[in-house]
């Protein structure tokens, strides 16, 4: 079963804007991933951020764990059309697997 | 160097018959893990394996298996194909599976079963 929600479900924006996308989970965590998924491929990763991390940047993203409340997001700055994915969360508490979110729709529009 | 390679990339089968879905890792990678993906379930995790050893199992039918190779390539089986396994199945990679590696993942197998 899947760890927990992503919100929202679905993002549209406009071109140069910024998109965010928050991820929550259930339980104790030893860090947490960040992956894209174009329609019908792969798995592509962002960004990993442990525990004891609290905001991690790369390029134009910037993810915050707050372990607290148990949950992350995704900031993308300045989003362009090829922007335009599913993005996922998945935590991994040291059993050798991921546990992903639902996922959020992201359009960017041109 | 090489992504996580994945073959086939597409594949229809019948009821009832059975599948093998390879998948080359990251070279000097050692850890393989295999998630199903679809669109009622999302993303679940199947098996998980490191020198060619199961260390983790999802919670799928038996009719589910897997194996990973002295050369940590690994193949996952479907026997008896069910409508409900159409499903993209994906695998991925990382050094040694332990927490914080960063997992890689291939492009997928798209399973459908008629």
């Amino acid at each position: 079963s899947q760890q927990g929600e992503e919100d929202p479900q679905a993002l549209s924006i406009q071109e140069g804007e910024n998109a965010t996308m928050n991820c929550s989970y259930k339980t104790s965590i030893n860090n947490l991933q960040w992956y894209r998924q174009n329609s019908g491929r792969g798995l592509v990763h962002l960004i990993l951020i442990r525990s004891n991390e609290r905001e991690k940047h790369s390029g134009r993203l910037r993810v915050t764990l707050d372990t607290s409340k148990k949950s992350s997001s995704l900031l993308i700055t300045a989003s362009r059309a090829a922007d335009t994915a599913s993005y996922f969360c998945a935590t991994d508490d040291s059993s050798y697997k991921l546990i992903f979110g639902s996922g959020t729709r992201l359009l960017v529009r041109p | 160097k090489a992504g996580v390679t994945q073959t086939p990339r597409y594949l229809i089968k019948t009821r009832g018959q059975q599948v093998t879905l390879s998948c080359s890792p990251i070279s000097g990678h050692r850890s393989v893990s295999w998630y199903q993906q679809t669109p009622g379930q999302g993303l679940q995790f199947l098996f998980e394996y490191f020198s060619e050893t199961q260390r983790n199992k999802g919670n799928f039918p038996g009719r589910f298996s897997g194996r990973q190779f002295s050369n940590s390539r690994s193949e996952m089986n479907v026997s008896t194909l069910e409508l409900g396994d159409s499903a993209l199945y994906l695998c991925a990679s990382s050094l040694n599976g332990d927490s914080g590696n960063t997992i890689y993942f291939g492009e997928g197998s798209w399973l459908t079963v008629v």
